[in-house]
């Protein structure tokens, strides 16, 4: 069965700062990975994924996310924080044997400090 | 236009009430599922629906049931609800496989946050 665990459900920064979000899954076969923002008071969108093609993985508003399949992790970066990236953000793994169905982790929730 | 909308997008109900969300697609997706959102528990999956003539159980089924009125149309019902239910339930679509996006990537609606006192 396929899992995900987010590493801290809250992270704060500071407004140009490094964004570092853990995100580590269990899958027993190569699995799809997502990244999902969640702004307030709206739905879920796509950051990015990583479906084989590349390891590094470059998605939308300056977030990249790196799969190393070792350490079963798909960690999510941005190399400097802006205020409008305060938001939650989700990991997920889909699996093929399950149908392609998305598995999330808990979320972590960003704060920007100004 | 939104490619997934929700209604209502707020309710308040009591307990022992019977309680539907609706959500439609424009997307052509064929297949629908229903999330619900609670702090710390990410989103699970209650129902989904791979066809108009296909339901499944998700993770947390009980106390819901779910309709595929067509293809677009999906709907999640508490038939008695009860305050735990109080959550942020999402809807979204994904393309079936062998779609050009059908690795599991998920379209959603904006939510439909149900409070049950």
């Amino acid at each position: 069965a396929q899992s995900v665990t987010q590493l801290g459900s809250h992270v704060s920064v500071s407004e140009g700062a490094l964004v570092l979000l853990r995100c580590n899954y269990s899958s027993s076969v190569p699995p799809y990975l997502f990244w999902y923002v969640q702004y307030p008071n709206q739905g879920l969108q796509l950051l990015l994924k990583y479906t084989s093609a590349a390891t590094l993985v470059k998605g939308i508003n300056g977030f990249e996310a790196e799969f190393k399949k070792s350490e079963t992790s798909f960690h999510l970066t941005k190399p400097s924080a802006h205020m409008s990236d305060a938001a939650e953000y989700f990991c997920a793994v889909s699996e093929k044997a399950a149908g392609n169905k998305l598995t999330f982790g808990g979320g972590t929730r960003v704060l920007v400090k100004p | 236009d939104a490619d997934v909308t929700q209604t209502p997008r707020n309710r308040i109900t009591k307990t022992g009430k019977r309680i539907m969300l609706e959500c439609s697609q424009t997307k052509g997706h064929d297949r629908m599922y229903w999330y619900r959102q609670d702090p710390g528990l990410g989103l699970r999956l209650i129902y989904y629906s791979f066809d108009v003539k296909d339901i499944n159980k998700g993770e947390i089924s009980d106390g819901y049931s779910v309709s595929r009125q067509a293809q677009a149309k999906f709907s999640l019902s508490l038939e008695s609800a009860i305050p735990n239910q109080t959550a942020l339930y999402f809807c979204a679509t994904s393309e079936a496989p062998g779609g050009p996006a059908s690795l599991g990537e998920l379209f959603f609606g904006e939510g439909s946050r149900l409070t049950v006192l």
